[in-house]
């Protein structure tokens, strides 16, 4: 079973912040929260990773409470090719357990 | 640098049938796993493979196997299909052994009549 759960669909209009949310409340001192997202027909794509800092890259922020239960990616102005189905997963660093993804929040940005 | 690689990109078998897909990794990973993504399930893990052994499985059938080669280059190969088969198989690499970011191929869409 997944250990995250995350809305199953959301709605942005273009040019505004995304903020899409995920729960992790059984999160382990070790585990890292992983952000993906799999736009139409293709293999998801890596965003962003952090452990309990707050991390930003060139396409998005993670922000992770203080307690790490959940976290908030964040797309600072979303546009029309942000559509996708977005997977928040936690994973260990230097572990090998088999990873397992949600069904993810579907993301759709309206014009 | 080339991404992951799948091959083929779409395919129609019948009941019954086997099928064999292939994954190229990125140059220098070492590690391919593989996924089966369906409407109703969502992305499931199928098994991981590093240096030719197999790390971790899924919760499939036997009808499911999987192998590396020593060039890291994967195949994953179903036996027996049934209509259920029918889905997005995605291969993903990555550098090592432990975990850390993904990266995933195109798919090979797998329809079973």
């Amino acid at each position: 079973d997944a250990k995250t759960t995350q809305p199953p669909s959301m709605d942005c209009a273009e040019g505004r912040a995304a903020n899409l949310p995920c729960n992790h409340s059984t999160i382990s001192g070790n585990e890292y929260v992983y952000w993906y997202r799999q736009i139409h027909s293709q293999g998801p794509q890596y965003i962003i990773h952090g452990l309990k800092n707050n991390e930003t890259n060139e396409m998005a922020s993670l922000i992770i409470t203080e307690d790490r239960k959940s976290s908030t990616l964040i797309l600072p102005h979303a546009t029309l090719r942000d559509t996708a189905v977005y997977y928040c997963i936690v994973q260990t660093q230097g572990g090998s357990e088999k990873l397992v993804f949600g069904k993810g929040t579907k993301l759709t940005v309206n014009p | 640098k080339a991404g992951v690689t799948q091959t083929p990109r779409y395919l129609i078998k019948t009941r019954g049938q086997q099928v064999t897909l292939s994954c190229s990794p990125i140059s220098g990973h070492r590690s391919v796993s593989w996924y089966q993504q369906t409407p109703g399930q969502g992305l499931q893990f199928l098994f991981e493979y590093f240096s030719e052994t197999q790390r971790n499985k899924g919760n499939f059938p036997g009808r499911f196997s999987g192998r590396q080669f020593s060039n890291s280059r994967s195949e994953m190969n179903v036996s027996t299909l049934e209509l259920g088969d029918s889905a997005l198989y995605l291969c993903a690499s990555r550098q090592g052994p432990t975990n850390e970011k993904l990266f995933f191929g195109s798919g090979t869409q797998l329809s079973v009549l």
